[in-house]
């Protein structure tokens, strides 16, 4: 199977300014999380989308939002960047699977990244 | 609050010593536990999960509850395992993992 693509591998914006980034996961996978990694904060939950709803969204601004479409592929959009925002943007695609007890597993498997730098 | 923590930022050991990173973990019900493995120029990639009870690359971490850990160990490290390791609970109730802050191990010859 093809793994996470993430386009655009790299992105150069001003702040203020507004950038899309986008996630395509591994064919079946109909759930795409976000995370934001940076040296000092290091890996953080972005949101986490499911046939196209979001169902778990983490301690982020409003200026960070995200959308699925009907094929699972991911976006998400930040919106008046600020200096802050510069980051690694990670796209995982999880595939879930049942365990005994009712209770599931869910592997995450991960995208290469777009880094971002805002100046 | 769940949490992860991985209190060494770098482990340095050279080739064919045992390694452990230590992760210890705050979680409030079961938990399900992960180690990713971040090589240089890499993406960040699934290493071992706890309910596998598998070995990868040499490598096997035990979940101990009573001291709320999930170090990873390997016998004899080499060059190769040089890279960045992070630790992950998986919250159930956030839908979301949840990340230590990474320990860099670093294999000299």
């Amino acid at each position: 199977k093809a793994g996470v693509t993430q386009t655009p591998r790299y992105l150069i914006k001003t702040r203020g300014q507004q950038v899309t980034l986008s996630c395509s996961p591994i064919s079946g996978h109909r759930s795409v999380s976000w995370y934001q990694q940076t040296p000092g904060q290091g890996l953080q939950f972005l949101f986490e989308y499911f046939s196209e709803t979001q169902r778990n969204k983490g301690n982020f601004p409003g200026r960070f939002s995200g959308r699925q479409f009907s094929n699972s592929r991911s976006e998400m959009n930040v919106s008046t960047l600020e200096l802050g925002d510069s980051a690694l943007y990670l796209c995982a695609s999880i595939s879930t699977r049942g365990l005994a007890g009712g209770r599931s597993s869910y592997e995450q498997y991960f995208g290469p990244g777009t880094r971002l730098t805002v100046t | 609050a769940q949490r992860v923590t991985q209190p060494e930022k770098l482990l340095s050991v050279f080739k064919g010593a045992p390694v452990e990173l230590k992760c210890n973990y705050s979680y409030s019900g079961s938990p399900e536990l992960f180690w990713y493995v971040q090589y240089s120029r890499q993406r960040l990639q699934l290493l071992l999960r706890h309910i596998s009870r598998e070995s990868i690359k040499g490598f096997t971490a035990d979940l101990n509850k009573g001291e709320t850990s999930f170090h990873l160990k390997k016998p004899f490290a080499q060059e190769e395992d040089s890279a960045m390791y992070y630790c992950a609970l998986w919250d159930n109730q956030g839908g979301k993992l949840i990340f230590g802050q990474g320990t860099e191990l670093s294999v000299k010859p």
